[in-house]
């Protein structure tokens, strides 16, 4: 069964900490992204690759980091310099035009 | 900055009924693609239409693309409430097509 897997679906974090999002495809796709989703607003790019072993920032990077060390992962960290947090996490692949998306993680830091 | 821009923002019909959403963009595109969000989940592709294309079907869906206007609109026929969500419109960005620009998106609720 293929597709794009994240996990967890929901995690909670203290501030100041630092948290890992896990992002999984199976579709063999060159391309992965990952894209911030704040409450009723569009997507907004963080980091994407294109290729193992190397990758660009995105729109608002900053405060986030990336490592894309196989080709079917691409995890996430936010890291305690990223000011607000809180967000909907969504990642995706492709291999062309068209993204494939995973289920989203919602982070919720206090 | 976002490419695109949908409007309304909300929309809100009764089953049955037809619903439009429409999509600006600013620059010139080689694709516009469509994607529907439902609650809390992760973006699906819907469609996408070339820039040599004036319309495209799939199922129930309408896309049109005018790119004199720099806009695009999405038409649902005979809706259902299992339509209801989320309907995005992304575009290429114009010096790096590998990155998609998305738009803030329609919130489409169809009631029964």
């Amino acid at each position: 069964d293929g597709g794009i897997t994240q996990s967890p679906k929901y995690l909670f974090r203290k501030e100041g900490q630092n948290v890992t999002l896990s992002c999984e495809q199976n579709l063999n796709h060159d391309a992965m992204y990952w894209y911030r989703q704040d409450p009723g607003q569009g997507l907004r790019l963080i980091y994407y690759s294109q290729i193992v072993n190397d990758f660009q920032k995105g729109d608002i990077a900053e405060g986030y980091s990336v490592s894309r060390e196989k080709k079917e992962s691409f995890p996430l960290t936010v890291t305690s310099a990223q000011k607000n947090p809180t967000a909907f996490y969504l990642c995706a692949s492709s291999m062309g035009n068209e993204q494939y998306f995973g289920p989203g993680t919602r982070l919720t830091v206090t | 900055s976002q490419q695109g821009e949908e409007d309304p923002q909300a929309l809100s019909i009764q089953e049955g009924e037809n619903a439009t959403m429409n999509c600006s963009y600013k620059t010139s595109i080689n694709n516009l693609q469509w994607y529907r969000q439902n609650s809390g989940r992760g973006l699906v592709h819907l469609i996408l239409i070339r820039s040599n294309e004036r319309e495209k079907h799939s199922g129930r869906l309408r896309v049109t693309l005018d790119t004199s206007k720099k806009s695009s609109s999405l038409l649902i026929t005979a809706s259902r409430a299992a339509d209801t969500a989320s309907y995005f419109c992304a575009t290429p960005q114009r010096y790096n097509t590998d990155k998609l620009i998305f738009g803030t998106g329609t919130r489409l609720q169809v009631f029964p």
